[in-house]
């Protein structure tokens, strides 16, 4: 069936570090993609999408590319800071039949000055 | 603006009691969801929500009721029969498949 796997935390990095968090798929089809975040006792909030392949979804220095071949969503930033510590999620939109989306367990982040 | 809205943001349970969450928006979304999220861990959906008078369970339904009677509201009660309840719940609302969800900022219950 649809699945997410996304990379384990915790991350740990320091301040103007390159960061990677690894998110692939699995689906029937061409779902749109979702990265969210999550600060310290809030909600999720959007961080970026993609709905078609090869689109490049970009907020705050994040980015994160549509790969339709690796079925991927691998969200980047060149320089980390501090204030990037939180949970993120990635979800892409599998769930047709309920129209909801399917999040990945979550990466914490925590960047070190 | 328009947003979701939730409340409160912490309730406290009390064993066999069920509570009320309140979840509100004012994007004139149709479909409504609430998930519960436990410590160090994802999302799991617990009812949804696609047009107004209806709703379907979600994958961990048990424990739980909600209704949808106005399109901007989808309240859920955490009943006694719910035997792990404390934990962050967080409701969203989405208009289609290929769009985002918003999410409120949640609330966090614990039982004492």
């Amino acid at each position: 069936g649809n699945s997410v796997t996304q990379m384990e935390g915790p991350v740990t990095l320091s301040e103007e570090a390159f960061l990677t968090i690894n998110c692939t798929y699995t689906a029937t089809g061409y779902p749109s993609l979702f990265w969210y975040v999550q600060y310290p006792g809030e909600g999720l909030q959007l961080l970026l999408k993609a709905t078609k392949a090869d689109d490049k979804g970009s907020n705050k220095g994040f980015e994160a590319t549509y790969r339709k071949e690796t079925t991927s969503f691998h969200l980047e930033k060149g320089s980390v800071q501090v204030s990037d510590s939180a949970v993120y999620f990635c979800a892409p939109s599998l769930d047709t039949g309920r129209r909801a989306l399917t999040f990945g367990s979550g990466t914490r982040l925590q960047v070190q000055p | 603006d328009g947003g979701i809205t939730q409340s409160p943001k912490y309730l406290f349970r009390k064993e066999g009691q069920n509570v009320t969450l309140s979840c509100e928006q004012n994007l004139n979304h149709d479909a409504m969801y609430w998930y519960r999220q436990d410590p160090g861990q994802g999302l799991r959906l617990i009812y949804y929500s696609q047009i107004v008078n209806d709703f379907q369970k979600g994958d961990i339904a048990e424990g739980y009721s909600v209704s949808r009677e106005k399109k901007e509201s989808f309240p859920l009660t955490v009943t006694s029969a719910q035997k792990n309840p404390t934990a962050f719940y967080l409701c969203a609302s989405r208009v289609g498949m290929n769009t985002e969800a918003f999410f409120g900022q949640g609330t966090r219950l614990t039982v004492v």
